[in-house]
């Protein structure tokens, strides 16, 4: 079976520019979220959805924005970009059971931005 | 958000075992004990965790301390697979569909030496 599937896996922008990060979940998983991770720190949680609607929200400024779509993908975008956005992000699913204990994580999309 | 306090590394020999602390003073009766490790250049991986009770699975054990102030990741035999960022987290129990999000501290990263 997929894993979270994640796309583009590199990509490179300037600043002011948009990007637009997707993800694919697990078959049958119903819940998605994004972190950040900057090189040499832990994720940072970013949303999560659940059936297309907002669970979460962490504490990023309005430029992020994510979406869930009916068949449970996902899309995050960043509106005019900084430089320390530049970091991997992961995009992890869930089944939706709050009662399972486990995230399964993509690998993540590593944007550079110059 | 509570808190949990890692070492910043620790090094072990391949085949022995490994016994990863981590603490937790101001957990409260709803949060969940996470551990997940990420290797390099991969997302996050699922470990184990647990709630009041020691956990026992496939990759790892996980006992915790009776005031549950504390808790060890132990991995029986380590090998040079296992050489990673291992994050020790607390997730406040939401219920319903909600997962909830990690927060991730900067963890302790495992070296396993031949």
């Amino acid at each position: 079976d997929a894993g979270v599937t994640q796309s583009p896996t590199h990509l490179i922008k300037t600043r002011g520019q948009h990007v637009t990060l997707r993800c694919s979940p697990i078959s049958g998983h119903k819940s998605v979220s994004w972190y950040q991770q900057v090189l040499g720190q832990g994720p940072q949680f970013i949303f999560q959805y659940y059936e297309k609607e907002e669970r979460g929200r962490g504490n990023f400024p309005d430029r992020f924005s994510a979406r869930q779509f009916p068949n449970y993908s996902s899309e995050l975008n960043v509106n005019a970009l900084l430089l320390g956005d530049s970091a991997l992000y992961l995009c992890a699913s869930h089944t939706g059971n709050a009662n399972t204990g486990e995230l399964f994580f993509g690998e993540g999309s590593r944007l550079t931005v110059l | 958000d509570a808190k949990t306090t890692q070492p910043n590394s620790m090094e072990s020999n391949e085949e022995e075992p490994v016994h990863l602390p981590c603490n937790h003073s101001t957990i409260s009766g709803t949060d969940y004990i996470h551990w997940y490790r990420q290797l390099p250049s991969q997302g996050p991986e699922y470990v184990i965790h647990g709630l009041t009770s020691n956990v026992n699975n496939r990759m790892a054990s996980l006992a915790i301390a009776e005031d549950r102030k504390s808790s060890t990741l132990i991995l029986h035999r380590a090998t040079l697979r296992d050489a990673a960022v291992y994050y020790c987290i607390l997730r406040e129990d939401a219920g319903g569909t909600s997962y909830g999000k990690l927060t991730f501290g900067q963890g302790t990263i495992l070296t396993v030496h031949p």
